[in-house]
């Protein structure tokens, strides 16, 4: 089945600089990927997925790339502020249409 | 918000009791999921539902229950065979197909 894992666990940038989060997948048929931010002690929320047929898609300071020759697909989030830390989780799509999760990244934003 | 009501927002449990948590959606979604967050980890899947009378067990199902009677409602029973039940419990649903999943607040276990 579907295995993803997701790097790094832990990442502190400096408010202002980019943050990159990345995570692999295992399963080739997979083409659905999501990414969510979850704030401490809420839900979790979409920011941002892409679809195989696509290879990046932005909105605003977050874009996902997506490279499926190698299974992998990242986060990027350009001009980090203090209300981007969170905890950020990518998923995949398996055949049952089921997300597979990411352990997920703690995102800490210095001042 | 977002269409999708868990309640409590938190529950109690004491030994030998078994409890059920409320999930409701008005977004018109077939399926519907009950994951399972311990502090500081991710998502384990509990349970899920694709359509009304069916269900599947997910990675971590022992000592949980569901029923899907109705396309709506997805409870949760946490039975008293879950020895360590404290968590954050999130329901979530989503149309059918590969898409995005949208989630509830929540609801937080403890033991008494």
């Amino acid at each position: 089945g579907e295995n993803v894992e997701q790097h790094p666990s832990t990442l502190s940038v400096q408010e202002g600089d980019s943050a990159v989060i990345k995570c692999t997948y295992s399963d080739s048929a997979s083409n659905y990927f999501p990414w969510y931010k979850q704030e401490l002690g809420k839900r979790p929320q979409l920011i941002i997925d892409i679809r195989s047929n696509v290879g990046e898609k932005k909105d605003q300071r977050i874009a996902v790339t997506l490279n499926k020759t190698a299974k992998h697909f990242s986060l990027h989030i350009t001009e980090t502020q203090p209300e981007d830390s969170a905890v950020y989780f990518c998923a995949a799509a398996d055949s049952n249409y089921q997300l597979i999760w990411g352990a997920g990244t703690k995102l800490i934003i210095k001042p | 918000d977002g269409g999708i009501t868990q309640s409590p927002k938190y529950l109690f449990r004491k030994e030998g009791q078994n409890v059920t948590l409320s999930c409701e959606q008005n977004l018109n979604h077939d399926a519907m999921y009950w994951y399972r967050q311990d502090p500081g980890q991710g998502l384990r899947l509990i349970y899920y539902s694709q359509i009304v009378n069916d269900f599947q067990k997910g990675d971590i199902a022992e000592g949980y229950s569901v029923s899907r009677e109705k396309k709506e409602s997805f409870p949760l029973t946490v039975t008293s065979a879950q020895k360590n039940p404290t968590a954050f419990y999130l329901c979530a649903s989503t149309r059918t197909g590969p898409g995005p999943q949208h989630f509830g607040d929540g609801t937080r276990l403890s033991i008494l």
